[in-house]
């Protein structure tokens, strides 16, 4: 069963406008969530991160936005750049004593210049 | 600082030959990590370990087997490949079990033909 679902597999913006990611996730022991950028032919890396107890946090054009009691929570990328083209991973991890984090499949974004 | 280095990069193999994958990080993480990535099915876990010396399996562990016997190091090893396991394998290493995320590899691709 999974746990992190990324139910849009893809997704294309026009460059200068907003990207929306979305996550949803069933645990509602998850109290800490990451985003993860991974280009072809790369590893993913670590983009931004929340902590359950916070409902946003920004880093530049990044923004992830947390819903807890809807257990949902979004990344917004403003604005949208060609170099963004990437598969983004939600990832989350429930608690300290946590061995992993659990990965979400995917969204992959295409910025169209 | 190289951070978490894979060799090789790229392999072909026969089915039923074996071959290791090596995984080194130099940031003195306590646990490391192989992921597969196969198309829609993101990251799936294969084996961690959460210190030298010690291993457990993941998601699919089926027909891999690892050992960590220097922390440093996290070894995959395909006893009998098979084409099923054609994929993208990815290392991963983690301070410890509290908030912080992963830090990737640049992956391995593997083709079992």
């Amino acid at each position: 069963d999974q746990q992190v679902k990324q139910n849009s597999p893809s997704l294309s913006v026009q460059e200068g406008r907003i990207s929306i990611l979305n996550c949803d996730y069933t645990n509602s022991m998850f109290d800490y969530f990451l985003w993860y950028k991974k280009y072809p032919a790369e590893g993913p890396t670590f983009l931004i991160s929340i902590s359950s107890i916070k409902d946003k946090n920004e880093d530049g054009r990044f923004t992830v936005f947390l819903n807890k009691s809807a257990k949902h929570l979004s990344l917004h990328i403003v604005p949208s750049q060609p170099g963004d083209s990437a598969v983004y991973f939600c990832a989350a991890n429930s608690g300290a004593g946590s061995y992993q984090l659990t990965f979400g499949k995917g969204t992959k974004l295409s910025v169209i210049p | 600082n190289a951070g978490v280095t894979q060799t090789p990069k790229f392999r072909v193999l026969k089915t039923g030959q074996s071959m290791t994958l090596l995984c080194a990080q130099d940031m003195n993480h306590e646990y490391m990590y192989w992921y597969r990535q196969d198309p829609g099915m993101g990251l799936r876990l294969i084996h961690y370990s959460v210190g030298e010396g010690t291993t457990a399996k993941g998601e699919v562990p089926d027909g891999y087997n690892v050992s960590r016997l220097k922390k440093q190091n996290f070894l995959l090893g395909l006893e009998s490949a098979a084409p099923s396991q054609t994929s993208v394998y990815f290392c991963a290493s983690r301070r410890d079990s509290g908030t912080g995320g992963y830090t990737f590899g640049s992956g391995t691709r593997l083709t079992v033909v």
